[in-house]
């Protein structure tokens, strides 16, 4: 069965220093990734998605991922946190590769808090 | 701008009556999905349409049911809201899986 693992359920950084978010996957074909963010009492925005082109991927806000098979990881990072930054991120994976129906496996969550 | 509208933000109702969310996107997707969420969990998947066709998760109860009355809309029906059903109930679309597009979310209250 698919699933996927963020490690840490929360992450703190200071304002300025290197985000990194953790997602590792399992899926028996290759599947497409997703990170989204989520502020309070918000719907979820994507951020990005690997859909098997470039393995680095840029997203919105300053962030990108890199796809690593190798490693079955597709680890989220920013150069600078901005206190805008905090938030709930989640990854996600779509098992069916190139399925129509797009359903989603999400990871639990991280929760990344910025200092000033 | 494309996107997708939840109405209303903020739902209350009360211990068994019914209720109806709606969710509406002018992105011209042809998938459409339901999610519920509680605190500090992850949305989780209640049903989806992919055209009209509906599919419901095994796991999804009988009180919950769905209606996609053209491309455009899309509703979640809430039977007898238990106390257990208060939550953010999240609308998305797709074109083809390649990525989903959430609204805003409605957050449901039930006394």
């Amino acid at each position: 069965a698919q699933s996927v693992t963020q490690l840490g359920s929360h992450v703190s950084v200071s304002e300025g220093a290197l985000v990194l978010l953790r997602c590792n996957y399992s899926s028996s074909v290759p599947p497409y990734l997703f990170w989204y963010v989520q502020y309070p009492n918000q719907g979820l925005q994507l951020l990005l998605k690997y859909t098997s082109a470039a393995t680095l991927v840029k997203g919105i806000n300053g962030f990108e991922a890199e796809f690593k098979k190798s490693e079955t990881s597709f680890h989220l990072t920013k150069p600078s946190a901005h206190m805008s930054d905090a938030a709930e991120y989640f990854c996600a994976v779509s098992p069916y590769g190139s399925s129509n129906t797009g359903k989603l496996i999400f990871g639990q969550g991280t929760t990344l808090q910025v200092k000033p | 701008d494309a996107m997708v509208i939840q109405n209303p933000r903020y739902q209350v109702t009360q211990f068994g009556k019914p209720v109806t969310l709606s969710c509406s996107q002018t992105l011209n997707h042809n998938v459409m999905y339901w999610y519920q969420q509680k605190s500090s969990q992850a949305p989780k998947l209640l049903f989806h349409y992919y055209d009209k066709d509906f599919n419901n998760e095994a796991d999804t109860p009988d009180n919950f049911q769905s209606r996609r009355p053209n491309t455009s809309f899309c509703f979640l029906d809430i039977r007898s809201p238990g106390l257990g059903d208060a939550a953010m109930y999240l609308c998305a679309t797709s074109r083809d899986g390649l990525g989903q597009y959430f609204g805003p979310g409605t957050r449901l209250t039930v006394l």
